[in-house]
């Protein structure tokens, strides 16, 4: 089946610790994207991408980083210049980016708490 | 800009009542929209969405929505709820940006 796969589930990350979360795509979209999504505040855009080895920021990409060196998976670098990374963060895909019509397919997300 | 407003922070409804979520956007000229349920812990999953044509869109699960241009509105509607509705629902709108615009979203709680 396709889909968009993130991994892991949860993940905790120390101070001072980068950690990467993971997500991958079988669905040969072209566009993918990074949301953070805290409660109450709906999803926030850090990171986009419109094709291979090309991406732009969000409205909250400081503290974050990606590359998109395979059409298939966009990993998104949570730094320790994140000060607040708790959140529940999403990856979602689309055929294409510039198309007003276009769903975006989402997957299940990654949970990430600081100890 | 483009923006969108979930007036309702959480609603909740007994199983077998009507719904109406609530999702005012803002754009000048005729937006796309969207309505996305999230199950608590999962991604979202889209519902429906609006782009042209009848202004009565139906969806998948028994949902549909109403765009009224009028009211710059596109409220998500069922007639009779289940418990397994109970989820976030968001509504989203493109327009001047090839990026949606999200709501903050409409908590569902459903009493048996």
């Amino acid at each position: 089946d396709g889909g968009i796969t993130q991994s892991p589930k949860y993940l905790f990350r120390k101070e001072g610790q980068n950690v990467t979360l993971s997500c991958e795509q079988n669905l040969n979209h072209d566009a993918m994207y990074w949301y953070r999504q805290d409660p109450g505040q709906g999803l926030r855009l850090i990171y986009y991408s419109q094709i291979v080895n090309d991406f732009q920021k969000g409205d909250i990409a400081e503290g974050y980083s990606v590359s998109r060196e395979k059409k298939e998976s966009f990993p998104l670098t949570v730094t320790s210049a994140q000060k607040n990374p708790t959140a529940f963060y999403l990856c979602a895909s689309s055929v294409l980016w510039d198309s007003l019509q276009e769903t975006q397919y989402f997957g299940p997300g990654t949970r990430l708490l600081v100890l | 800009a483009q923006s969108v407003t979930q007036p309702d922070i959480h609603i909740t409804v007994s199983e077998g009542a009507s719904l109406e979520l609530r999702c005012n956007y803002s754009y000048g000229a005729t937006p796309y929209l969207f309505w996305y349920v999230q199950s608590p812990g999962q991604g979202l999953q889209l519902l429906l969405k609006y782009f042209s044509g009848d202004t009565l869109v139906q969806g998948i699960k028994g949902f549909e929505a109403e765009f009224k241009r009028s009211q710059s509105s596109f409220n998500l509607r069922k007639p009779s709820v289940h418990w397994s509705d109970a989820a976030e629902y968001f509504c989203a709108v493109r327009g001047g940006s090839y990026i949606p615009t999200f709501g903050r979203g409409t908590s569902l709680i459903v009493h048996p």
